[in-house]
């Protein structure tokens, strides 16, 4: 079993709908992250977070550490928000990434 | 976007052919790392490394050896090519490790072996 589950695999979702992609994890660990694969297959991070919120632009990550979950939800979607996100646990120079949710935003 | 270069970027190469896939920073960052990324799986850390000659096996590191003999350059070497290893490959940097830190990832190296 993954150390890492991200759920959905995949989600399509029309223009301006609120999503939610969800994380959980069953290690202990010491700061969760937010990834973003672009479908030309390049990696960006977009959140690090060890508790509680963060918020850049549309975008907005939350973590509870009791429950061992995070989520990231995007508001107002727009088609160039189709990508491959990807939830990711460290661990001191370790980190253990989940399988990554799949979407599709259409116009 | 953080200076990062993987070389090559695609490659086709037969079993039991020795490849090096190379990682090149502009950053002067002290950790890096390479990972392999399958359908499924996610990505996997093969190796890292935390300074100059100081290296350690990752998640997947077997039938892979690492070399950092400058800060710049961390070079992933699979000695003798095995189907099994075709992947795409990603090196990553960062600062400080990745508990205080995020990490910031080359553009990804395509490998088949045939």
């Amino acid at each position: 079993k993954n150390e890492v589950e991200q759920s959905p695999q995949n989600l399509t979702a029309q223009e301006g709908e609120f999503i939610t992609i969800n994380c959980s994890y069953s290690v202990g660990i010491s700061a969760l992250h937010w990834l973003q694969q672009h479908p030309g297959g390049g990696i960006v991070s977009l959140f690090m977070l060890s508790s509680g919120k963060k918020k850049h632009g549309r975008l907005i990550a939350t973590i509870n550490i009791q429950e061992k979950h995070s989520s990231l939800h995007i508001t107002a979607s727009h088609p160039r928000d189709s990508a491959v996100y990807i939830c990711a646990v460290s661990f001191g120079y370790d980190m253990r990434f989940g399988a990554g949710t799949r979407l599709t935003v259409k116009p | 976007d953080a200076g990062i270069t993987q070389s090559p970027r695609h490659k086709v190469t037969e079993t039991g052919t020795p490849v090096t896939l190379r990682c090149h920073q502009t950053e002067n960052h002290r950790y890096m790392y390479w990972y392999r990324q399958d359908p499924g799986h996610g990505l996997r850390l093969i190796h890292y490394s935390y300074g100059v000659k100081d290296t350690d096996k990752g998640e997947v590191s077997d039938g892979y050896s690492v070399s950092r003999s400058k800060t710049e350059d961390f070079l992933l070497t699979l000695e003798s090519a095995t189907s099994s290893q075709t992947s795409v490959y990603f090196c990553a940097i960062s600062e400080t490790d990745s508990v205080q830190e995020t990490q910031y990832f080359g553009p990804g190296t395509r490998l088949l072996v045939l």
